[in-house]
């Protein structure tokens, strides 16, 4: 069965530091990789995803997410994070499910970041 | 955001009772799913559906019912609500069920279960 594992539960960094969020899949066809972030008290909103095409996708706020087909990952990455990224993070990937999808998604990362 | 909107927002209930939680949207969008937020299981797809009338399980699905409707709103019922089902309840929809496309995630519902 597809599975996805973030292998941190909780990441605590300082601010303006870089951050890695790491992401492995299992999967032996292609896949659709998502990331998702989800503010306190809020529902999950997409931050990016890998369809096709270059590995390397970038959100509008500064994440990077690198699509590694040989070691099944995609982790997220920031160079630089602010007090307002601090969230909880999801890794998802899309399986098929009968005739149709779903998304199958890690247990999710809590980002924390100090001042 | 995507206009999704969930109620109650907040439900605190007594083991046995029936409860029915709303998903309300108006993206017109075909797709309409059930999940369940635990600490440390990430979300968990409880039930989907792919048109009016068209429901079919997801993972978690013991338990639970859903009914649509119309095209706007999905429904799921706790037949007879237990403890174990105390949890958040995030609806989200998608414009078709293909693997690219993006979920548009509702606010969510806090379920308490006594």
């Amino acid at each position: 069965a597809q599975s996805v594992t973030q292998l941190d539960s909780q990441v605590p960094v300082f601010e303006e530091a870089p951050v890695e969020l790491r992401c492995n899949y299992s999967s032996s066809v292609s896949v659709y990789l998502f990331w998702y972030v989800q503010y306190p008290n809020q529902g999950l909103q997409l931050l990016l995803k890998y369809l096709s095409g270059s590995t390397l996708v970038e959100s509008i706020n500064g994440f990077e997410a690198e699509f590694n087909k040989s070691q099944t990952s995609f982790h997220l990455r920031k160079p630089s994070v602010h007090i307002s990224d601090t969230a909880e993070y999801f890794c998802a990937v899309s399986v098929s499910w009968g005739s149709n999808y779903k998304l199958t998604f890690g247990k999710g990362t809590l980002l924390t970041v100090n001042p | 955001d995507a206009g999704i909107t969930q109620s109650p927002r907040h439900k605190v209930t007594e083991t046995g009772t029936p409860v029915t939680l709303r998903c309300h949207q108006t993206e017109n969008h075909r797709y309409m799913y059930w999940y369940r937020q635990d600490p440390g299981h990430g979300l968990r797809l409880i039930h989907y559906s792919y048109g009016v009338k068209d429901t079919d399980k997801g993972e978690v699905s013991d338990g639970y019912s859903v009914s649509r409707s119309k095209t706007e709103d999905f429904l799921l019922t706790l037949e007879s609500a237990t403890s174990s089902q105390t949890s958040v309840y995030f609806c989200a929809i998608s414009e078709s069920g293909q693997g690219y496309n993006e979920q548009f995630f509702g606010p969510g519902t806090r379920l308490t279960v006594l």
